[in-house]
């Protein structure tokens, strides 16, 4: 069965130091996510992307967040300087085989640990 | 706008009893439902969709949800908890546009009494 697979599983790093969380999502979906879960706090939308474009972002996407689909298959989630509140689980997804399809399920990966010491 | 409301933070049954986990649902247009879960220390998963077609909705491990429009809920419920289903579980909503956010529930515990 296809899925999103996410790595590291799990990054160390110190405040200040940037980060890059790789996604690959599933071959034939064509809109992809980023939500973060703060320990013990609900799972929140970061941003979604289509078309070699971000479609949406919240406000905690701010200009330390960037996102690049580089090779046609890896997603990427960057954060440049990092900081404490950065610490998080951080979910990659994907969902729909066609443009008009916008009421299908995400598919998540298993997500990256990020602690930001 | 779309928000969801899950009304518990914490459930606790015991094995082989009824499970019930609570989800309301505020959307502008008609939204897409779903339940994922999420075990310990893992990704989460989807457990069961709603789109517009039937109501009643099954999904995986014995799960289903009901859509109830005129309630704006789409509660979860499983006839008999098993102690495998203690996890967290999230209610979330997708409206219907092209770009459309997808809303988490703030979650729920589940959790299971031998």
């Amino acid at each position: 069965e296809p899925e999103v697979t996410q790595t590291p599983s799990h990054q160390v790093t110190q405040m200040g130091q940037e980060v890059i969380l790789r996604c690959v999502p599933i071959s034939n979906h064509l809109y992809f996510y980023w939500y973060r879960q703060i320990l013990g706090q609900k799972v929140e939308f970061l941003v979604s992307f289509y078309n070699n474009e971000i479609s949406e972002k919240s406000e905690i996407f701010d200009d330390q967040f960037s996102v690049e689909r580089p090779d046609g298959s890896n997603f990427t989630l960057k954060i440049r300087s990092t900081k404490l509140e950065d610490s998080a689980m951080y979910f990659c997804a994907s969902s729909g085989p066609s443009g008009g399809a916008h009421t299908g399920e995400l598919f998540f990966g298993e997500g990256s640990r990020l602690t930001v010491l | 706008a779309q928000s969801v409301t899950q009304l518990d933070s914490h459930v606790s049954v015991s094995e082989g009893t009824p499970v019930l986990l609570r989800c309301n649902y505020s959307s502008s247009y008609s939204p897409s439902l779903f339940w994922y879960v999420q075990h310990p220390n893992k990704g989460l998963q989807l457990l069961l969709k709603y789109t517009s077609a039937a109501t009643l909705v099954k999904g995986i491990n014995g799960f289903e949800a009901e859509f109830k429009k005129s309630e704006t809920s789409f509660h979860l419920t499983k006839p008999s908890a098993h102690m495998s289903d203690a996890a967290e579980y999230f209610c979330v909503v997708r409206g219907y546009s092209s770009a459309s956010k997808i809303i988490f529930g703030s979650g729920t515990r589940l959790s299971i009494r031998p």
